[in-house]
C-alpha cells in the first residue's frame, strides 16, 4: 500500500512571497489533514477535510493560509504572502475513519 | 496550561536499557491515545493506539494509560539504537475530531 505522498520536499522562499504543498492520500482514506510541525514542537493542526468538506480551520491563518480538496482527493496548502514565523515543516495525514492517521514526510519550509 | 505536557527530553540511555516515556494531559474528555515515533526529517509513524485506561502490548512496545491520574506512559523493552528518534504522545476526545500532540521527547539510544 503506498504511503501519504508529499511535494516538494524542501522549500526556501523569501517572505512576502507565495508557496503551495502537494498531498496525495492513501487510496481511499476519507479524512486528509495538514498540520504544521515548528522546530521543537509537536504537530499543530491547521485543517482537517473529511471527503472535500472541511471539519475544522479553527487553526488555520485564514488570512495568509488557505487549503482545497478537490474532488476529495488530493489537496493543496498554500501561504500567501509567507512570513518568518511561517518556517516549520507542513505535515500532510489522511485515515480512513478519522482514527488512526498516517503521515507524510512533510515539506520543510524555510522563510527568510 | 498546555492541554497535553511531555517533557522534551534529550533522553539517553545504553543500548538494552528498559525506556520510560510520559505524558500528562488536562482534557478529561480525552479517550483515545497514542504514540508516533519520528526519526530525524520523517513524517510520524503511528506506534501504539489505545482506547480509554489500561495496558496493551507490542512486541517491545508497552502503552499505558491511567485516566484517573490523567497520565499516559509509553515502555520500551530492550532498547535498541535504532529506538533513537522522537516520541510523541497524541490524545482526541470521543466527540471531537482534533487530535493534540505533545511536543515529544528525543531519546538516544547508545551502543
Amino acid at each position: 500500500e503506498a504511503g501519504v505522498a508529499q511535494s516538494p520536499r524542501y522549500k526556501i522562499i523569501e517572505k512576502r512571497q507565495s508557496v503551495a504543498f502537494w498531498c496525495n492520500p492513501i487510496s481511499g482514506h476519507a479524512t486528509l489533514y495538514w498540520y504544521q510541525q515548528i522546530l521543537g514542537q509537536g504537530p499543530k493542526l491547521l485543517i482537517q477535510f473529511q471527503n472535500n468538506g472541511v471539519v475544522d480551520d479553527s487553526q488555520l491563518p485564514k488570512d495568509r493560509f488557505s487549503a482545497e480538496r478537490l474532488k476529495g482527493v488530493d489537496s493543496t496548502l498554500k501561504i500567501q504572502p509567507a512570513k518568518l514565523e511561517d518556517s516549520a515543516v507542513y505535515l500532510c495525514a489522511s485515515s480512513l475513519r478519522g482514527d488512526e492517521a498516517f503521515f507524510g514526510q512533510g515539506t520543510r519550509l524555510t522563510v527568510v | 496550561q498546555k492541554e497535553v505536557e511531555q517533557d522534551p527530553g534529550p533522553l539517553s540511555v545504553p543500548e538494552g536499557a528498559i525506556v520510560s516515556l510520559n505524558c500528562t494531559y488536562s482534557n478529561s474528555a480525552f479517550q483515545y491515545f497514542m504514540w508516533y515515533r519520528q526519526y530525524s526529517r520523517k513524517g510520524p509513524e503511528l506506534l501504539m493506539y489505545t482506547y480509554s485506561s489500561g495496558n496493551k502490548e507490542d512486541g517491545r512496545f508497552t502503552a499505558q494509560v491511567d485516566k484517573s491520574s490523567k497520565y499516559i506512559s509509553l515502555f520500551i523493552r530492550d532498547s535498541q539504537p535504532s529506538d533513537s528518534a522522537t516520541y510523541l504522545c497524541a490524545m482526541r476526545d470521543t466527540g471531537g475530531f482534533k487530535t493534540i500532540f505533545g511536543a515529544g521527547t528525543r531519546l538516544f539510544v547508545k551502543a
